[in-house]
This record gives structure tokens, C-alpha cells and sequence, in this order.
């Protein structure tokens, strides 16, 4: 019962290089988030998806893609890495109903340098 | 725009004592959910409390409580009984019909032996 899992867990990146995140999840959840935490500023959404196909900008949406080819996993990329975007990223799942809560995943560490 | 404002970075309080953290939000929808969170230094996030803009009655989970005040638009986590496992950030956050969830700054809570 895995639940929301990320990988990769730890990344660094060189300024420019490019990567994917991968978000996978097994509660059959239609709705899914990609937020980034740095410190003093709270977790900020970057894109979201609410449902297979389907993606959303969020609050701060600039120098990141996402996908969701299949309901299950929710893709986040990186085209042109930059030291700005060095944070914690999570990602979120959340079910239909307006009172469910979110369902986190560990956190992936990334660091541009 | 839809925002979340917690304006206490951080707080102390002694052992035993409530506490009191700060949330206010800004939204056009009439329809929307507020959730707390807890995150421990270990990173992981705990659904805390939900709240919905037409519950009548203040949510209450255990120890947690929430102060809604819909026309003030705030919806602040009252903890009784501080523990110091209750030590972690704490995050408001709120969904809206478009089913995008934001988050809060947080407030770092120190309970003090």
C-alpha cells in the first residue's frame, strides 16, 4: 500500500541540464499537485491535474512542464534547469470530495547548482 | 485572486498552555474547504482538521479545534493542551471549486518544556 510515491528522492542538477520527476499514486485519485517548498515561503503549486489528460498552471507555473498521460502518474519537468529552482518538490494527490485531504508524497531534494 | 495568509512566522509556547495559530484566505467562491496540516521535522505532511464554508459548527479533531469565522474570512487552529510533539510548521490551506489547492507561509510552532 504505497500510497503517493516520488522519485527520485535526492537530485542534483547542473544549471541547464534537464530532468523529470515521476509521481505515481495507487489510490485511484483523480486529482494531482506538484508543489515546491523553500523556506519562509510555504508550499507554492506549480501545476496540477484534475484528471487523466489534463493539467492546470498554479501559482508559480514558469520553467516547469507537466503531463498525465495515465491517471496514476503525474509527471513534472525541468526543460532547462536553473539554481533558482533548487527546493523541495511534493507532490499531492486528493479524491472527489471537496473534504478529503491530501495525500503527500516524501519529497523529492533537488539542488541546481 | 485566491490567497492564504498566515502571519506568524513563528511562535513559542510553554507546555500545557492552548495556542492560538492565525489563518486568513481571500476568495470569490462561495464554495471551498479549509484544511491544517502539520509537518514535522522529519518533512512528512499530517491532515490536522477541515473545515467547509457552509459547516455551521466549528470543526473539532481530539486536541485541534478550529475558530471559523466566515465573515472574516479566517479560519484559525486552536490546539489545547500543548504537547511537545505539537513542535513542527503548521499550514492553512484551502480548495476551491476549481479544485486547486493553495497553501500557507506556515507558522513554526516551539512548545517549551
Amino acid at each position: 500500500n504505497a500510497g503517493v510515491t516520488q522519485t527520485p528522492k535526492f537530485r542534483v542538477l547542473k544549471t541547464g541540464q534537464s530532468m523529470t520527476l515521476l509521481c505515481a499514486q495507487d489510490m485511484n485519485h483523480e486529482y494531482m499537485y506538484w508543489y515546491r517548498q523553500d523556506p519562509g515561503m510555504g508550499l507554492r503549486l506549480i501545476h496540477y491535474s484534475v484528471g487523466e489528460g489534463t493539467t492546470a498552471k498554479g501559482e508559480v507555473p514558469d520553467g516547469y512542464n507537466v503531463s498525465r498521460l495515465k491517471k496514476q502518474n503525474f509527471l513534472l519537468g525541468l526543460e532547462s534547469a536553473a539554481p533558482s529552482q533548487t527546493s523541495v518538490y511534493f507532490c499531492a494527490t486528493a479524491g472527489t470530495y471537496s473534504n478529503q485531504p491530501q495525500h503527500f508524497g516524501d519529497g523529492t531534494r533537488l539542488s541546481i547548482l | 485572486a485566491q490567497k492564504i495568509t498566515q502571519t506568524q512566522p513563528g511562535m513559542f509556547v510553554q507546555e500545557k498552555e492552548a495556542v492560538t495559530l492565525d489563518c486568513t484566505y481571500d476568495t470569490s467562491d462561495q464554495s471551498y474547504g479549509l484544511f491544517w496540516y502539520k509537518q514535522p521535522s522529519s518533512g512528512e505532511m499530517i491532515f490536522l482538521i477541515y473545515q467547509g464554508s457552509y459547516d455551521e459548527q466549528n470543526a473539532t479533531e481530539g486536541r485541534y479545534s478550529l475558530n471559523f469565522q466566515k465573515a472574516r474570512k479566517s479560519a484559525n487552529l486552536v490546539i489545547s493542551a500543548s504537547q511537545l510533539g505539537d513542535s513542527a510548521m503548521y499550514f492553512c490551506a484551502m480548495r476551491n471549486r476549481d479544485d486547486k489547492i493553495i497553501f500557507g507561509k506556515g507558522t513554526r510552532l516551539h512548545i517549551l518544556p
